[in-house]
């Protein structure tokens, strides 16, 4: 089965911390996606990256940055963590960028609350 | 304006009902459109993609009108399974791949 593995569960950190959050994807993908989920605003798109070392910038990326040293890692990383930055983390790969295909694989996600 | 617009629901019908949910777009160059199933404390998951001819897939079906910028999602004899929410999803324009995913609308099926 094809799996898209974010490395925490949850996650606690203190204000102004620098927090990592790992993904991993096992289906060769070359597209991946760092979301964030809220109640009332959805999923909004961070960073995503089309190949190793690429990285562009999603709707939000104010306080993040991302890695992709290899095909199949993505990391988000929060420079100082702020309160606000406590949310659902999701992690995403594709085949095809547009979602078509089989659509995005989403990881299980990591529950961040900073306080 | 949101880019994707949902009615947050929730929706409240007994199993064997046929419920449908609404989407609005506001880019008019999207051109791939999509619902996505999300569980209680879980990820997203793809259910169907919406074509412009329209698309079945056994007890579901999905829409698309271009013109008035709106997905539809369908569910025959709903099932205690189907209780979740549904996210409807487009891309963000004519050249861009983002996905742009609405806040979804929630389905409880009840016996």
């Amino acid at each position: 089965d094809v799996k898209v593995t974010q490395s925490s569960r949850y996650l606690v950190k203190r204000t102004g911390e620098k927090v990592f959050l790992e993904c991993v994807q096992d289906m060769d993908h070359e597209n991946m996606f760092w979301y964030r989920q809220d109640p009332g605003l959805g999923l909004r798109l961070i960073y995503f990256s089309y190949d190793v070392k690429m990285k562009e910038k999603g709707d939000i990326p104010e306080g993040y940055s991302v890695s992709r040293e290899k095909k199949e890692r993505f990391s988000l990383i929060l420079e100082s963590a702020s309160t606000n930055q406590t949310s659902m983390y999701l992690c995403a790969s594709s085949l095809y960028a547009g979602g078509q295909g089989n659509g995005y694989t989403f990881g299980s996600g990591t529950r961040l609350t900073v306080v | 304006r949101k880019e994707v617009e949902q009615d947050p629901g929730p929706f409240n019908v007994p199993e064997g009902a046929t419920v449908a949910f609404n989407c609005t777009y506001s880019n008019s160059a999207s051109q791939s459109f999509f619902w996505y199933r999300q569980d209680c404390r879980k990820e997203p998951k793809l259910l169907m993609s919406v074509y412009s001819s329209g698309n079945e897939d056994g007890r579901f079906t999905a829409q698309l009108n271009r013109a008035s910028q709106y997905i539809s999602l369908l569910i025959r004899d709903s099932k205690l399974s189907d209780s979740a929410t549904y996210l409807c999803v487009v891309t963000s324009g004519a050249s861009s791949y983002k996905l742009i995913f609405g806040s979804g609308t929630r389905l409880l099926v009840r016996p």
